[in-house]
């Protein structure tokens, strides 16, 4: 299996100011046919399923505001917040789907300083 | 727009199945580009995806090794569900249990609202 690490594990950061979520998978889900990484990010605020933000690594989702970018290949990617709202306050997670199982990392817990 | 309206028990005694549906609307479960999903979350394990059923000219399924000899992901054409079967179930099979669409990238963009099953007798 594909083991997703994430850090940190939890994030306080100011209104206004940028936030870095690092994700690393233990092998490459960079597929070399068609230059994609197979690497997604979402967001879960509470009592709410996880939402897609972010897939191929760096393509944002339908309707997901452009403050959210995201970057990387092989095995080290990063999500990154511009300018943090109040409505970005969630835990975010990475997920490989490179190969089966399917695999999320453990979870970074934004929060506004 | 898709919606995945889930149902079933949330209490399942130690030893019994686990059973869960999860009806489809805005898309179908034998659409040639969709892969329908079970996925569960608790604090201990986190977010762990379970298996998986589409349809490419014939059904196959996908099961996570760590539930592959207790699970089944069946699709029901007739009512456009799919559902989750998960035997012998113990208390660390206690979790949020959500069905999920994956689309033709493999992503997961649409997600049911979640069904918590205590595992308790």
């Amino acid at each position: 299996d594909i083991v997703m690490t994430q850090s940190p594990d939890s994030l306080a950061v100011s209104l206004g100011e940028r936030a870095t979520i690092n994700c690393k998978s233990s092998q490459s889900v960079l597929d070399s046919s068609s230059n994609k990484n197979f690497l997604a990010w979402y967001q879960q605020k509470p009592g709410q399923p996880p939402k897609l933000l972010i897939y191929w690594a760096s393509t944002r989702e339908s309707g997901v505001p452009d403050r959210f970018g995201g970057s990387g290949s092989g095995t080290d990617f990063t999500l990154t917040i511009s300018s943090l709202q109040a409505e970005d306050v969630a835990v975010y997670y990475c997920q490989q789907y490179y190969s089966t199982p399917y695999t999320f990392g453990q979870g970074t817990k934004l929060e506004i300083k | 727009q898709v919606q995945l309206q889930q149902s079933g028990p949330g209490l399942v005694k130690p030893s019994q199945t686990l059973s869960l549906t999860c009806a489809i609307s805005g898309d179908s479960v034998s659409s040639n580009s969709a892969a329908w999903n079970w996925i569960r979350q608790s604090p201990s394990r986190g977010l762990e995806w379970l298996g998986r059923t589409y349809y490419r000219s014939k059904w196959y399924n996908d099961y996570a090794v760590s539930v592959k000899s207790r699970i089944t992901v069946n699709p029901d054409t007739s009512k456009n569900q799919f559902s989750l079967q998960l035997s012998s179930v113990t208390p660390e099979d206690t979790a949020v249990y959500y069905c999920v669409r994956g689309n033709s990238d493999w992503t997961f963009d649409y997600w049911g609202q979640g069904i918590l099953v205590t595992v308790s007798s």
